[in-house]
């Protein structure tokens, strides 16, 4: 048990698909992350919200759409995707989204766009 | 920008022989440092931390880093190494992100320990 949970852990879909990624944080955090891990590259920072504000990563394609509905849930929507987005997609928090606060890494999603 | 370089993509070694996985950063200015481990099928668990203080810091599984700000380094050495040891290995630079704190990954070392 992570503190951390993402649902569900394993998604193929076809590029018109919509779909959904939960992360569910049970630390009490007050900050949430969406990474993408693609192989060979590092860890990319999509999306990330603070009980303050949603910070906007502009390189982030439009077909991926964050939400945050309150401190504890984070989804990731994903429509009409391309097949390099095939990724696995960590979910993370942090106690208050200071630069020394660690992450907290849910297992991930990994999801196969067709 | 802060960027990390992780040397190794891959480090085979045999069970009980010492390890050492490289971490350089760019940044001069006063930075946060972390190793991240990675088991198959998992999420990245927060290995160590150097925030301040003591220049060599610890993990509870016999782990160590020793930040070298001179040379950049931030190394991750263990004396004997275990089978489930085997695991990428993420070497991490704080930065900031709008106002939010941000880490800066490396691209990972892969760890293979042999019998």
């Amino acid at each position: 048990e992570t503190g951390v949970t993402q649902t569900p852990r394993h998604l193929v879909m076809g590029m018109t698909n919509k779909k959904s990624l939960k992360c569910e944080q049970h630390l009490g955090h007050n900050a949430m992350y969406w990474y993408k891990q693609s192989a060979k590259k590092p860890l990319e920072l999509m999306f990330v919200y603070s009980l303050e504000e949603r910070v906007e990563n502009n390189s982030v394609p439009s077909r991926f759409s964050p939400e945050c509905p309150n401190s504890s849930h984070l989804f990731l929507h994903l429509h009409t995707l391309q097949p390099e987005d095939s990724a696995l997609y960590l979910c993370a928090s942090s106690p208050g989204g200071g630069i020394d606060s660690p992450l907290h890494f849910g297992n991930g999603t990994r999801l196969t766009v067709t | 920008a802060q960027s990390v370089t992780q040397l190794d993509s891959q480090v085979p070694v045999f069970e009980e022989a010492p390890v050492e996985l490289r971490c350089n950063y760019s940044s001069s200015v006063s930075v946060y440092l972390f190793w991240y481990v990675q088991y198959p099928n998992q999420g990245l668990q927060l290995l160590l931390k150097y925030l301040s203080g003591s220049t060599l810091v610890e993990s509870i599984n016999g782990f160590e880093a020793e930040f070298n700000k001179s040379q950049t380094s931030f190394h991750l050495r263990k004396p004997s190494v275990h089978i489930s040891d085997t695991a990428e290995y993420f070497c991490a630079v704080s930065d900031r992100w709008g106002s939010q704190g941000n880490l800066i990954f490396g691209k990972g070392t892969k760890l293979s320990v042999k019998p």
